[in-house]
């Protein structure tokens, strides 16, 4: 059974550019969620989809957007990137969605730099 | 404010010791307890998953338990081998979401 893939793997962008990050969930897995890692925040929770329904949403700007598609694949896009958003991001998914007792799966990540 | 912290936050032992890695959390509302492992620039990879109906969970040389009246969760790791090393994350997680809150990390080195 494939894992969780993201794509791409690595990024360089330039300041003020924006970019969107893919991510496809374990097979008959319906909820994703995001998160940011970097080295002085640690990992943050962005937001999480269940069945094309963003359910949570962390403390991030605008700026920080997603969507999930009906095979349940996500992808989340950052506008107007700042050099503060150089990070890995990383993606998870789980079959169900909040307080079914299951385990979540990561991806790889998508590492992010921005110049 | 939801806060996990963990101690040790790093750790250097020879190879074969039995180890303990702490967890604490602020908030009652943490319901499930989840301990990952990283491997540096790598994702994250579960260990163990601790529901609140649950005290502990063990697999393999793994154990990890939860006290929520007191807050906090512990990841014993025994006979400690070089491929052990990794940053150990636990990841509080609230009562009907999938909202993982994230402690600072232990990272672990094991050398032979």
């Amino acid at each position: 059974k494939a894992g969780v893939t993201q794509t791409p793997r690595y990024l360089i962008k330039t300041r003020g550019q924006q970019v969107t990050l893919s991510c496809s969930p374990i097979s008959g897995h319906r909820s994703v969620s995001w998160y940011q890692q970097t080295p002085g925040q640690g990992l943050q929770f962005l937001f999480e989809y269940f069945s094309e329904t963003q359910r949570n949403k962390g403390n991030f700007p605008g700026r920080f957007s997603g969507r999930q598609f009906s095979n349940s694949r996500s992808e989340m896009n950052v506008s107007t990137l700042e050099l503060g958003d150089s990070a890995l991001y990383l993606c998870a998914s789980r079959r169900a969605s909040g307080g079914t007792q299951e385990t979540q799966y990561f991806g790889p990540g998508t590492r992010l730099l921005v110049l | 404010k939801q806060e996990v912290t963990q101690i040790p936050a790093a750790l250097s032992v020879p190879e074969g010791e039995n180890l303990v890695l702490n967890c604490s959390f602020t908030d009652s509302a943490i319901y499930n307890l989840q301990w990952f492992r990283q491997d540096p620039g790598k994702g994250l990879t579960s260990l163990l998953l601790i529901q609140s109906s649950q005290r502990e969970q063990t697999s393999g040389r793994l154990n990890a338990s939860l006290d929520k009246s007191s807050g906090r969760s512990t990841l014993y790791i025994a006979a400690s081998q070089p491929g052990d090393s990794a940053t150990y994350l636990c990841a509080g997680i609230p009562y009907n979401t999938d909202k993982l809150i994230f402690g600072t990390g232990t990272r672990l080195q094991v050398f032979p």
